[in-house]
């Protein structure tokens, strides 16, 4: 167990909709990365806050969004659902935001676009 | 623009063998730091071991140790004496800024 938690485990919806994953770092993390696992694109980065701010950009789509709240918890919302969305969807945390942190990961969310 | 590659989709190893994942990376900078991440059948993702391109020494942890060849970006991952929970998705990845990049994995079974 990393100490990072995902909700929810599943989630099932349709195309056009809009879902929020939550995330919550182990505790004294103050970094949060999502990430994106696909059987197509492999893992791919999205986003990563750090302390409440945006700090690192990857291929993120404009229809997707994230956010990290005071306490430290960070959400990421997807929104006009695509087929292709469906995928895993990693959160992760690590201490600061230098370089070398090791991230932890958490045991995902995985979502089904119908 | 940086890839990660891992020319391996599969492996396999008889138990207490020892087995090399490859991975080679391209990337033009100079610093930057290498992990290896496992991925077991619950799908959560765990750092193996981490590498920091301007240390020459190998990374090494337990029975987990790296090969890092910086002129010939390479960056393979030995396992000494596998077990049978060593079986999963090995992902190689590369950080440097924004740019957080994975391989597409290697599948490694374990033979009993």
């Amino acid at each position: 167990d990393s100490g990072v938690t995902q909700t929810p485990k599943h989630l099932i919806t349709a195309t056009g909709q809009r879902v929020t994953l939550r995330c919550s770092p182990r505790s004294g993390d103050l970094s949060v990365y999502w990430y994106q696992q696909s059987l197509d694109q492999g893992l791919q980065f999205l986003i990563q806050y750090y302390n409440g701010e945006e700090r690192a950009k990857g291929n993120i789509l404009e229809r997707f969004s994230a956010q990290q709240f005071p306490d430290l918890h960070s959400e990421l919302n997807l929104s006009s659902l695509e087929l292709g969305d469906s995928a895993l969807y990693f959160c992760a945390s690590s201490v600061g935001d230098l370089l070398q942190e090791t991230q932890y990961f958490g045991p995902g969310t995985r979502l089904l676009v119908l | 623009a940086q890839t990660v590659t891992q020319s391996q989709p599969e492996m396999s190893v008889q138990e207490a063998e020892t087995v090399t994942l490859s991975c080679t990376y391209d990337t033009s900078e100079s610093d930057y730091y290498l992990f290896w991440y496992k991925q077991p059948p619950s799908r959560q993702m765990i750092l193996v071991i981490r590498q920091e391109a301007y240390k020459q020494q190998n990374a090494t942890e337990n029975r987990f140790s790296v090969n890092f060849q910086k002129a010939a970006k390479s960056f393979s991952l030995k396992i000494s004496d596998s077990q049978l929970g060593d079986a999963a998705m090995y992902f190689c990845a590369y950080r440097r800024d924004d740019k957080i990049i994975f391989g597409k994995g290697t599948r490694l079974h374990i033979l009993p």
